[in-house]
């Protein structure tokens, strides 16, 4: 199957600080990754749709000035958290489609802890 | 509506069947899903089924799927104490394009 990864596994920043999220297909090409946040105990929250080349697409109620999007190769993409609060502590997935049925490959998750 | 449903727990003996059911109300969801997530990592894909066929057997996994009443089980046969995990059904939308999941279903394995 696809592999996709993510770069920092975990982070710890202080409150006001940015911090960037990478998220990598490894063996093949992703015109189109997705970023999800998973709070404790509860199931996936899709955030955002990230597209090599254009702007991302954001879920209702996500702030794209808070969590910067881009995507500017077939194989990267980035989420920034701009000025963390704690409240952004959360466990970030990405995933990008692969083969024929999209089927959603997931990358390993960052867990950001803003103190 | 794009809701996916599951129960939210499940506690089997190990050795014994585990099922865990999956209801959703798109029906024009080509491809169904099955993840598992073990405590803080990423979703690991288990299997998948396209939505003309209405079973499909992979090892332990088995997959029923029943169209007209847009019901998905997983059924894991023999189950051990490293199946433990939370799983989570989805379903994709607009050909891709947007992928539902429902809320995971915590399996515990009882020694």
């Amino acid at each position: 199957g696809a592999v996709v990864s993510q770069h920092p596994s975990r982070v710890i920043c202080k409150s006001g600080t940015s911090v960037k999220i990478e998220c990598r297909s490894l063996d093949f090409q992703a015109t189109t990754m997705f970023w999800y946040r998973q709070f404790p105990k509860q199931s996936l929250m899709l955030m955002a749709t990230s597209n090599e080349g254009s702007k991302a697409t954001y879920e209702q109620g996500v702030e794209k000035d808070k969590f910067l999007i881009n995507h500017a190769s077939l194989t990267l993409s980035t989420l920034t958290v701009t000025s963390a609060h704690p409240e952004d502590s959360s466990f970030y997935i990405c995933s990008a489609p692969f083969d024929r049925a999209r089927t959603q490959y997931f990358g390993p998750g960052t867990r950001l802890l803003v103190l | 509506g794009e809701d996916v449903e599951q129960s939210l727990f499940l506690s089997v003996r190990e050795g014994d069947s585990s099922v865990i059911n999956c209801t959703y109300t798109d029906s024009s969801s080509t491809y169904l899903y099955w993840y598992k997530q073990e405590p803080g990592a990423g979703l690991q894909l288990l299997t998948y089924i396209f939505s003309n066929m209405d079973m499909k057997q992979d090892q332990r996994l088995t997959v029923l799927l029943n169209k007209k009443d847009k019901h998905l089980s997983l059924r894991i046969a023999d189950t051990q104490t490293g199946d433990s995990a939370i799983y989570f059904c989805a379903e994709t939308l607009n050909y891709g394009q947007n992928f539902v999941f429902g809320p995971g279903t915590r399996l515990s394995v009882l020694p």
